[in-house]
């Protein structure tokens, strides 16, 4: 079965510092998806990243950056000097795309906190 | 703004009763999944539509249904609600395999 671990509950910073989200997945598939979602305290889910299994190429969006290591099943997120509206909870999901569907599996999240 | 709406946004009702939570997709996208978001069970997901169809089944418990109807929008319905429904049940829409999400429909059982 696939899981995803977010081992990181909570995560308190200051402004300006950096912080990685730690994520872990498990699957068989040979094909799967990962993503990062952002939910503020307004409580919607914001998607920030989609990257396929076959490709291991990190990511750099502004402040974001995302560090896909097949070897290890890890798919961190790394923002850069953090900020007060950076604060969330992040979800990091897995997807399987058997039979056209891409139901996804969610961690449990990591609340980041950024204090001014 | 995802593109996903949902209504209504807060649901407050008792033990026992019956409660439809609607959401539209984005325009043009074909399928339709539900999720729900609770603090024991963290994210989990319901159930998908494609089109009008069925596609995929999650921890949908069976006093809940859903249907997809041809003008694309959806409809959860939960009945005989119990105070361990109480939740956020998002609803989100996919294209080319991205899954936007809607703001979520919380939902509060007394």
């Amino acid at each position: 079965a696939q899981k995803v671990t977010q081992a990181q509950t909570e995560i308190s910073v200051v402004e300006k510092e950096d912080v990685t989200l730690d994520c872990v997945y498990e699957t068989r598939d040979t094909t799967y998806y990962l993503f990062w979602y952002k939910q503020p305290p307004s409580g919607e889910l914001v998607f920030l990243i989609r990257r396929n299994s076959f490709d291991e190429q990190n990511e750099i969006s502004g402040r974001y950056s995302w560090n896909f290591q097949k070897s290890t099943s890890s798919f961190n997120f790394t923002i850069t000097a953090s900020q007060v509206v950076d604060s969330a909870v992040y979800f990091c999901a897995l997807s399987e795309t058997q039979g056209g569907s891409e139901k996804l599996v969610f961690g449990k999240g990591t609340k980041l906190t950024v204090n001014p | 703004d995802s593109g996903v709406t949902q209504t209504p946004k807060h649901l407050i009702t008792a033990t026992g009763q019956r409660v439809t939570l609607r959401c539209s997709p984005r325009s043009g996208d074909l399928s339709v999944y539900w999720y729900q978001q609770s603090l024991d069970q963290g994210l989990q997901f319901l159930i998908q539509y494609y089109n009008g169809e069925e596609r995929a089944k999650g921890n949908i418990l069976e006093r809940f249904s859903a249907q997809q109807f041809p003008d694309l929008h959806s409809e959860l319905n939960l009945s005989s609600l119990e105070l361990g429904d109480s939740a956020l049940y998002f609803c989100a829409s996919s294209r080319a395999g991205e899954l936007f999400f809607g703001e979520g429909s919380r939902l509060t059982v007394l």
